[in-house]
Parts: C-alpha cells; structure tokens; sequence
C-alpha cells in the first residue's frame, strides 16, 4: 500500500539556523513521483519540487535542498539558514504512475523559524 | 495565462445547506483533482475526473457528496445537507495528463458549516 510518512509535527528553530524536514515513503510502484509543498498561514499550497522514481540526484535551489535515497525510501528536504518567512506547514507527498496520479500526502510538519 | 481558479475563496453554510464548489483548471488541462484538508490535517484525495467522467472516485464519501466535470464549464463539487464535520478546506488541482505531468493547485475553498 502506498504511504507517506512524516515523523517530525512540529519543528522550531532560530533563524540562521539549518533545518531538516524528514519525508519517508512506502509504495510498491516501480515508477512513481515524489513531491514538496508548502502551505504558508495564508493558506494556498505552494509547489517545491517533483522528483521521480528514475532520478536520484540530490536537488539544491537557493537555500532549498532535497535528499532522495531510495535504498531507505526517504525524500528529505533541508532549508538553509532559515528565515522567518519559512515559517509553513510542509507537506510531502506520493504519486505513482499506475494509481491514476492521485497525490498520497503525509500529515506534514510545522515549522516555526523565530527571530 | 491564468492558474487553477477555485471560487469561492470562503463559504459558510448552515447545516442540511447545499455548498457548491468550483474549479477552472489551467487552460488546454483536461485532468481535474479534488482533495480534502480537514483541520490540522494534511491533504486527503477524494476525486479524480476528467472531462465527462469519473476516473476515480475512491476518496468520495459514500453519500451526499458528489462531483462532475462537464465538457463545457468548470468542475464542480457538490455537498449536500452539509454537516459540521464537512467543515474543511477543499483543494482542486489540474494538469495536462497522467505520467510525467505536473500538478498545479488551486488556492481552496474553505467551508464552514454552522
């Protein structure tokens, strides 16, 4: 069965700091795509990133960086030297190419980056 | 080029109401999504459409909801007698295709039912 599993509820740092929001996936689809979103206090999703199954490259934009391994089922996302408009709740979410593309989200993680 | 337009932004509905629900998608995309967002929860599917028909509808409760993608017109999904616990925020999301495709979100409704 397909699942998306974010440990982390709610995270808290300074800012400046580094931050890492966990993001660990089940599925049995061989081909399938992995996502971040962001959803700020205002409320809409905003996309980060899709990454599929075939490319395990880590990414990096600007302060963003993910980790895709598959060997442990893991896509995390690290935020360097936060800032206080980094302050979301943060989603990571599953879609596999046979399951009609629908989005499995986990329960995401609040962050909170205080001055 | 405009992106996935959901309307309202805000509904408020009393209960045993009907709430309706709107979503444009982005133009020349012919796949439309909606997902639930229970508070303080993360992102439920509950319907995958694509023009004129339902492709998956695994994630609708069973009775009182319901949703349609006419060839002509915006995706709508339909709550009827709305209960408190439909109180929610309702996403849509539209793209191209299946595959390699991405998705692009709307801003959500968010209903409240009193």
């Amino acid at each position: 069965a397909q699942k998306v599993t974010q440990a982390q509820t709610e995270i808290s740092v300074v800012e400046k700091e580094d931050v890492t929001l966990d993001c660990v996936y089940e599925t049995r689809d061989t081909t399938y795509y992995l996502f971040w979103y962001k959803q700020p206090p205002s409320g809409e999703l905003v996309f980060l990133i899709r990454r599929n199954s075939f490319d395990e490259q880590n990414e990096i934009s600007g302060r963003y960086s993910w980790n895709f391994q598959k060997s442990t089922s893991s896509f995390n996302f690290t935020i360097t030297a936060s800032q206080v408009v980094d302050s979301a709740v943060y989603f990571c979410a599953l879609s596999e190419a046979r399951n009609t593309d629908k989005l499995i989200f986990g329960t995401g993680t609040r962050l909170q980056v205080f001055p | 080029n405009a992106g996935v337009m959901q309307n309202p932004r805000h509904l408020v509905r009393r209960r045993g109401q009907e709430a309706r629900l709107r979503c444009s998608p982005m133009k020349g995309h012919s796949h439309v999504y909606w997902y639930r967002q229970l508070p303080e929860e993360g992102l439920k599917f509950m319907v995958y459409l694509q023009k004129e028909n339902i492709i998956d509808e695994s994630g609708m409760p069973k009775e009182r909801f319901s949703a349609e993608f006419p060839k002509e017109g915006p995706s709508i999904l339909r709550i009827q007698q709305v209960v408190r616990g439909d109180s929610a925020a309702y996403f849509c999301a539209s793209s191209l295709g299946t595959g390699d495709y991405g998705y692009t979100f709307g801003s959500g409704t968010r209903l409240t039912v009193v």
